[in-house]
């Protein structure tokens, strides 16, 4: 089955910083991959999300990269905020006997400091 | 506009009990997702419906654990003998369509087994 990787668990930065959080993946079938912004005590919320057909997707201050061959994307916050501040997650998926099971990286902490 | 709901927000239950839970889907969405988030972890999959059947159910740890989806809206997973081991939060999640689609996740049940 698919295993994703995801790094760094916890990232500090300050306010107006730019965060990085990269993900691998093992899957040469996965082609969906979503990231998801977990607040404390709160559901999960998609953030930005790319499909394999795509190698960069930008929202505002979001962005997300692919990169297939190598089977790592990597989610790029610029100008942080410390609203910001929660637990990132990716994930990847694809068609497997016709069913989207996503499997989830552990989540990346990410606190941006005023 | 009315998001996934679950109920109920937290269940705590002692050890070689029965639970229910209960998870409301986004109307019109095929497809339901229920997962489970241990502290500092991802979500784990556990049972993938789409309509009335489950399409999946891989992720179910043992037969102690069961879900329905019996008029291919509201969804309750069972969790039969409860154990320590099983105290997590519950998420449950809805997307429309068969497969890549967007997840929209519920609050969570949070479940602690004494």
């Amino acid at each position: 089955g698919e295993n994703v990787e995801q790094h760094p668990s916890t990232l500090s930065v300050q306010e107006g910083d730019s965060a990085v959080i990269k993900c691998t993946y093992s899957d040469s079938a996965s082609n969906y991959f979503p990231w998801y912004k977990q607040e404390l005590g709160k559901r999960p919320q998609l953030i930005i999300d790319i499909r394999s057909n795509v190698g960069e997707k930008k929202d505002q201050r979001i962005a997300v990269t692919l990169n297939k061959t190598a089977k790592h994307f990597s989610l790029h916050i610029t100008e942080t905020q410390p609203e910001d501040s929660a637990v990132y997650f990716c994930a990847a998926s694809g068609a497997s006997g016709g069913s989207y099971i996503p499997t989830f990286g552990r989540g990346t902490s990410l606190i941006v400091h005023p | 506009g009315a998001g996934v709901s679950q109920t109920p927000s937290n269940k705590v239950t002692e050890k070689g009990k029965y639970v229910e839970l209960r998870c409301d889907p986004i109307s019109g969405h095929t497809a339901l997702y229920w997962y489970r988030q241990s502290l500092g972890q991802g979500p784990e999959f556990l049972i993938y419906f789409q309509g009335t059947g489950a399409a999946d159910d891989s992720g179910l740890p043992n037969d102690r654990f069961f879900a329905v989806r019996p008029e291919g809206s509201v969804s309750t997973l069972k969790i039969q003998r409860t154990e320590r081991g099983d105290s997590a939060v519950y998420l449950c999640a809805s997307s429309f369509g068969l497969a890549g689609g967007e997840q929209f996740f519920g609050p969570g049940t949070r479940l602690t087994v004494l």
